[in-house]
């Protein structure tokens, strides 16, 4: 047990569609990053919020968009869902400034149809 | 970009064995990390690593940070069935967040 709370746990969305994840982080918690786990892969980086400012992207097209509010919880948007988006995605937390050990939710499953 | 090699992908071993598996990388981490991850589940941290050279244990677990800084090793005493997910290793790059590897896949038989 983390204290990563992820929501929902799954979804299915159509192609076309835009999505809203949503990740609650570990008390204490002020970092948050986002990561995209395909079958059989693991996780890629996505990007990282620290104080509600976004600290860094991986390689991932403008279409997925982040907030992290004053509690340090946190959202992953992805506008004009394509059917490569589905996978498992992932939010982490760490406790203090970016680049720390990172504690995961379980996830959220996202299928695009 | 940066990538890693995580060998062997999978791992079929009978409980009570030994186990180990390494990670080797085209680019220098700052820190390496190995996390497990169930099915269903998110990847758990089990060991961190910070300096090149450095040994460090969890339980049955140990890791090792390589000299060069661009290997990792975990190695598994006397496995038992509740070892059995993905492993995973990952390297600090710096604001381009984790990176990972593709996994070692353990699976015991009893």
């Amino acid at each position: 047990e983390t204290g990563v709370t992820q929501s929902p746990t799954h979804l299915i969305k159509t192609r076309g569609q835009q999505v809203t994840l949503r990740c609650s982080s570990q008390s204490g918690h002020n970092t948050v990053s986002w990561y995209q786990q395909a079958l059989g892969q693991g996780p890629q980086f996505i990007f990282q919020y620290y104080r509600e400012e976004e600290n860094g992207r991986g390689n991932f097209p403008p279409r997925f968009s982040g907030l992290q509010f004053p509690n340090y919880s946190s959202e992953l948007n992805v506008n004009a869902l394509e059917l490569d988006d589905s996978a498992l995605y992932l939010c982490a937390s760490s406790p203090s400034g970016p680049n720390e050990k990172l504690f995961f939710g379980s996830g959220t499953q996202l299928s695009v149809l | 970009g940066q990538q890693l090699n995580q060998s062997p992908q999978s791992m079929f071993i009978q409980e009570g064995e030994d186990v180990s598996m390494n990670c080797t990388s085209s680019s220098i981490f700052n820190t390496w990390l190995w996390y497990k991850q169930d099915p269903g589940e998110g990847p758990v941290l089990l060991i961190a690593l910070y300096k090149a050279g450095e040994l460090t244990s969890n339980g049955r677990l140990t890791a090792q940070f390589g000299i060069t800084r661009k290997d990792s090793f975990l190695n598994i005493s006397a496995s038992i069935p509740s070892d059995v997910g993905i492993y995973f290793c990952a390297g600090n790059g710096g604001a381009d967040g984790l990176t990972f590897g593709k996994g070692t896949h353990l699976i015991i038989q009893p």
